[in-house]
């Protein structure tokens, strides 16, 4: 079954607002959550890892304002992206860390499609 | 720095015939790989790792790959293809010493013809 779960699935926006996309893990406690970013037809792009109880750390030339991520819980991360603009539409999927399973393999969700308008 | 490259964008190949998607990967010490499937809006679904062991690797869905050190490669292959496997499939590495975060490849969309 799923280890990691995202929701929504996909969104559709106005550009000028904000979108908070949930990542949890079902199965274990996370203390870290990698976000990554897709654009069609392309690789994955870290974006940040998301520290429970602290604050992300953020890849270089990652806006930390414009992409605010909060990890509430041991099982919970969000990603909020503030402002949202067309050029932010893209396909956004939580991880969680190796290590964290018990296992080396790294769990992905789901994703989530964002679309704005 | 580690990296890891996917020289094919696509691969055409026909049912019921064997597949390959290569990859090559640079890192420094033993090296941990990975190859994940991305079906259309979905996440990526493990398929299958190399740490340490045997070179041969046998993962989900019927697909193995082989650990080639001496070429850096790790290509993933199944013998015999179904066109529920046209999917984008991605090869990672990971530098060994603790959870490091992955490097992907490009990616390489894999089309599989009836």
């Amino acid at each position: 079954g799923a280890v990691v779960s995202q929701h929504p699935s996909w969104v559709i926006c106005k550009s000028g607002t904000s979108v908070k996309i949930e990542c949890r893990s079902l199965d274990f406690q996370a203390t870290t959550m990698f976000w990554y970013r897709q654009f069609p037809k392309q690789s994955l792009m870290l974006m940040a890892t998301s520290n429970e109880g602290s604050k992300a750390t953020y890849e270089q030339g990652v806006e930390k304002d414009k992409f605010l991520i909060n990890h509430a819980s041991l099982t919970l991360s969000t990603l909020t992206v503030t402002s949202a603009h067309p050029e932010d539409s893209s396909f956004y999927i939580c991880s969680l860390p190796p290590g964290t399973s018990g296992t080396d393999t790294q769990y992905f969700g789901p994703g989530t499609r964002l679309t704005v308008l | 720095a580690q990296s890891v490259a996917q020289p094919e964008d696509q691969v055409n190949v026909a049912e019921g015939n064997p597949l390959t998607v290569k990859c090559t990967y640079s890192v420094s010490g033993n090296p941990y790989l990975f190859w994940y499937v991305q079906y259309p809006n979905r996440g990526l679904q493990f398929l299958l790792k190399y740490i340490t062991g045997d070179n041969l690797v046998k993962g989900s869905y019927g697909f193995e790959a082989e650990f080639n050190k001496s070429q850096t490669s790790f290509h993933l292959k199944k013998p015999s293809a179904l066109v529920s496997d046209s999917a984008l499939y991605f090869c990672a590495v990971r530098g060994s010493g603790g959870y490091n975060k992955l490097i992907f490849g490009a990616g390489t969309r894999l089309a599989v013809h009836p």
